[in-house]
Parts: structure tokens; C-alpha cells; sequence
């Protein structure tokens, strides 16, 4: 069965710090990964997604992620954290049902902080 | 263009008594999602529809049922309503690649039952 963990429920940076948000997965088939943003009180929102195209995949907001198949592994990087970027991040794996869209399994969260 | 919306946005029950979710989408999407958020524990599927007059049990379906109204709307009823079910409560849709594309969230629900 496919699994998200992620290392960290509060991550804490001060304002232009590398943002780091660890992501490994279970899969026993090659995985389709996604990384979400949830602002306080609000849904959802895609942030980027990793379909095999390209290892190094770049979303919305200036992150990042980097595709590790050695390490199982799907961190969601920022050079320079911005006070805005303070949400919760979920990292999640989809199990794919032909033509039926599919079913995401998420992660526990990360809830990233920035200090002025 | 909405894209997912869900109604009420907020509701206290008490125990024992019952509600229906509302969700509806406009994007077209044949697959439709509900998912509970608890603190610490991500979202959980509770149930899906992956096409109009199709429903199939997620990982915590206990205490609900689901209704594939038409393409658009998809409900979610608790018949009696638990303390345990507690929680945000979100609706997602997406198209035939939404398993590599990703889904599409609503504002969600935020249920207390006391």
C-alpha cells in the first residue's frame, strides 16, 4: 500500500532562511506526487507535481521539489522564505484508477512558520 | 467558474442528530471526493465517486453516507451525528488524469458535535 510521511509537523524559518519540507513515500509502483498549501481557514491549493516528466519539478510561489527514487524522498524547497508562506504544507501520492482520476494519499502536514 | 463549492461552511450538531454536506462542482470533472482533516493527521478519504452513479468506500467511511446527485453535486450525510466526527470536512473533484494531474478543493466544512 502507498504512504506519505512527513518529517516535521512545525518547521519554523526567519524571513529570506531556506525553507525545507521533507517528503518520503511508499509505492510499489512508479509514484505520481503532489504537494498542496493550505492557508488558515481555507481549502487546498496545488502547488506542484511530479508526473516522471522531470526529476527537479517547479511550482507556484517560487518552490520547489526534487524527485529522489534512491531515497524515496520528495522535499519541497524555497531559497528565501517569505512571511506569506506561513501555511500548512501536505505532501501527498496518488493511487492512480485508469481514466477514474485516482486517489490521493496525504501525508500527517507541515506547518511552516516564518519570524520576521 | 466557482470551481468547487461547499455548503454550510460551518454547523454545530448534537449528538445523535443528522446533517447533509453539499458540495458541487462546475469544472466538468467526472470524480468527486470527500475527505476529513484532523489536527496531525492529514486529510483521510472517506469516500469517492469516480463517475456519475458510482460510490466507493475510502479509508474512514464509518457514520457516513455518500449521494452522487448528477455530475455536479456530490453529498455527504452523517445520520447520527458523534462527537468523533468532529473535523473539517473537504470536497475535491477531478478529471480522468486527476490521479496524475491532481485534485481541485473546495473551502470546506468545519462540523463540531457536541
Amino acid at each position: 500500500a502507498q504512504s506519505v510521511t512527513q518529517l516535521g509537523s512545525h518547521v519554523s524559518v526567519s524571513e529570506g532562511a531556506l525553507v525545507l519540507l521533507r517528503c518520503n513515500y511508499s509505492s510499489s509502483v512508479p509514484p505520481y506526487l503532489f504537494w498542496y498549501v493550505q492557508y488558515p481557514n481555507q481549502g487546498l491549493q496545488l502547488l506542484l507535481k511530479y508526473t516522471s516528466a522531470a526529476t527537479l519539478v517547479k511550482g507556484i510561489n517560487g518552490f520547489e521539489a526534487e524527485f529522489k527514487k534512491s531515497e524515496t524522498s520528495f522535499h519541497l524547497t524555497k531559497p528565501s522564505a517569505h512571511m506569506s508562506d506561513a501555511a500548512e504544507y501536505f505532501c501527498a501520492v496518488s493511487e492512480v484508477i485508469y481514466n477514474q482520476g485516482g486517489k490521493l494519499i496525504f501525508g500527517q502536514g507541515t506547518e511552516l512558520s516564518v519570524k520576521p | 467558474n466557482a470551481g468547487v463549492t461547499q455548503t454550510p461552511k460551518f454547523q454545530v450538531l448534537k449528538t445523535g442528530q443528522s446533517m447533509t454536506l453539499q458540495c458541487a462542482q462546475d469544472m466538468n470533472h467526472n470524480s468527486m471526493y470527500w475527505y476529513r482533516q484532523d489536527p496531525g493527521m492529514g486529510l483521510r478519504l472517506i469516500y469517492y465517486s469516480a463517475s456519475e452513479g458510482t460510490t466507493d468506500k475510502g479509508e474512514v467511511p464509518n457514520g457516513y453516507n455518500v449521494s452522487r446527485l448528477n455530475k455536479r453535486e456530490f453529498s455527504l450525510r452523517l445520520e447520527s451525528a458523534a462527537p468523533s466526527q468532529t473535523s473539517v470536512y473537504f470536497c475535491a473533484s477531478s478529471g480522468p488524469t486527476g490521479g496524475t494531474q491532481g485534485q481541485y478543493f473546495g473551502p470546506g466544512t468545519r462540523l463540531t458535535v457536541t
